[in-house]
């Protein structure tokens, strides 16, 4: 069954320290992109970062960097130096292949960042 | 560039009434998005649009739920004879399909509709 797994409900980390969400993912197909969305209280999913399952490169924007281990079949992202205003639910995402439209999401994980 | 908007952003109503959303996708987006999510949970797939055309619809969708979007640009989820288990956010996308197909489609989301009903 096609699925995504976030295994780690709530993080506390220290303001400017480093972070590591974890994502794994199954899938039996080749094709497929990857994405990270940021969740906060006030409801609306903001897109963080893609990864596309060819995409040789991890993926980085910014602050953001997605560590893609395709023989793994993870895709953690990383948040480097931390900020107060990082605290919100982030969401792994998934679609499992180009004909297929919808996103399937993990569970989320909530981020608290630490003053 | 306006992003996703809905409307209206929260709606409490009781068990057997109907109630209806708007999503305002991106302006030149031509997909457009329906998912639902339930406290503690990430997002469900509702269904999907392709201009006016809806090309699928999930299981989750019961016949009490339809969605219209009839000139390829705003859309509707409306709900029939509500239940308390209808009670979630309902979030809105958009995203823009490639000519020829795009490996990075990605989809912006609204800000979402909280439903609770009593």
């Amino acid at each position: 069954a096609q699925k995504i797994t976030q295994t780690q409900p709530g993080m506390f980390v220290q303001e400017k320290e480093a972070v590591t969400l974890d994502c794994t993912y199954d899938t039996s197909d080749q094709s497929y992109g990857l994405f990270w969305y940021k969740q906060p209280s006030s409801g609306e999913m903001i897109f963080l970062i893609y990864q596309g399952s060819y995409d040789e490169q991890n993926a980085t924007e910014g602050r953001y960097s997605l560590n893609f281990q395709k023989a793994r079949k993870s895709a953690n992202l990383v948040i480097s130096a931390s900020q107060l205003g990082d605290s919100a639910m982030y969401f792994c995402a998934m679609r499992f292949n180009f004909g297929n439209e919808k996103l399937t999401f993990g569970t989320g994980t909530r981020l608290t960042i630490i003053p | 560039d306006t992003g996703v908007s809905q409307d209206p952003r929260h709606k409490i109503t009781k068990r057997g009434q109907n109630v209806t959303f708007r999503c305002d996708p991106i302006s030149e987006h031509n997909r457009l998005y329906w998912y639902r999510q339930t406290l503690g949970q990430g997002p469900e797939f509702l269904t999907y649009f392709q201009n006016e055309a809806q090309l699928e619809k999930s299981r989750l969708l019961s016949d009490r739920f339809s969605a219209e979007r009839p000139k390829g640009s705003f859309s509707t989820l409306e709900i029939q004879r509500t239940e308390q288990g209808d009670s979630a956010m309902y979030l809105c996308a958009s995203s823009f399909l490639l000519t020829g197909g795009g490996s990075q489609e990605t989809q912006y989301f609204g800000p979402g509709t909280r439903l609770l009903v009593l």
